[in-house]
């Protein structure tokens, strides 16, 4: 089955430049979401189709994709990130997601 | 602007089975393109299965092939999960999500329900 590997922490610090890394065989062939995830709440979408955001997500949320790596990046991160992101990919009619990262901004 | 609305929490004995219900408002319900994913204590997400096209085909994770049901009616707008032979590593938050797009993202997510399996 199809895996998804992120890694399991991230630290920044604050006003900085956050990147999250999602990594899958061949994933450039794929399209990526991204979803944040905050304590007690469900998650969000803030990314989908690898570089696309929902309307009412900030612009400092931007996505990439390609090779097997797929990126998260937040720009000017603020104190309001600190949270859970996991990728997501669609592989043959199944949904995958990576492990999640915790972003700690410190 | 779909709202999912999910049923309560549950207490289960392990061996029983719990069914839980997801209803859209306030948008067009892509019943085509509804999930489960589940979270465990301390855990990440985990994709359960959906429904994943317009003929109301579903497909199961592999862990779950056997022990899990998604349905939807359409004409309530609502769907459901029902997972059989429960035990204590199902303890989680159940989630429904809903792709406006299909069933490769999710931008609706419902507010989650608490299963508890536990003798």
């Amino acid at each position: 089955s199809y895996e998804l590997t992120q890694p399991p922490s991230v630290s920044v610090s604050p006003g900085q430049t956050a990147s999250i890394t999602c990594s899958g065989a061949k994933l450039g062939n794929k399209y990526v979401c991204w979803y944040q995830q905050k304590p007690g709440q469900s998650p969000v979408l803030i990314i989908y189709q690898d570089t696309t955001r929902p309307s009412g997500i900030p612009e400092r949320f931007s996505g990439s994709n390609s090779g097997n790596t797929a990126t998260l990046t937040i720009s000017g991160t603020q104190a309001m990130d600190e949270a859970d992101y996991y990728c997501q990919a669609w592989d043959r009619t199944t949904v995958v997601f990576g492990g999640g990262t915790k972003l700690t901004v410190l | 602007q779909v709202q999912l609305v999910q049923s309560g929490a549950e207490v289960k004995k392990p061996g029983s089975s719990v069914k839980v219900s997801c209803k859209a408002s306030g948008g067009t319900f892509t019943s085509h393109a509804i999930s489960w994913v589940r979270q465990a204590p301390g855990q990440g997400l985990e994709w359960m299965g959906g429904i994943i096209d317009m003929f109301g085909t579903t497909n199961y994770a592999q862990k779950f092939q056997g022990r899990v049901s998604i349905t939807a009616d359409e004409s309530t707008s609502t769907a459901y999960m029902e997972l059989r032979s429960l035990r204590s590593g199902d303890t989680a938050v159940y989630y429904c999500a809903n792709g406006s797009g299909g069933p490769t993202y999710f931008d609706y997510w419902g507010q989650g329900t608490l299963v508890t399996v536990s003798s």
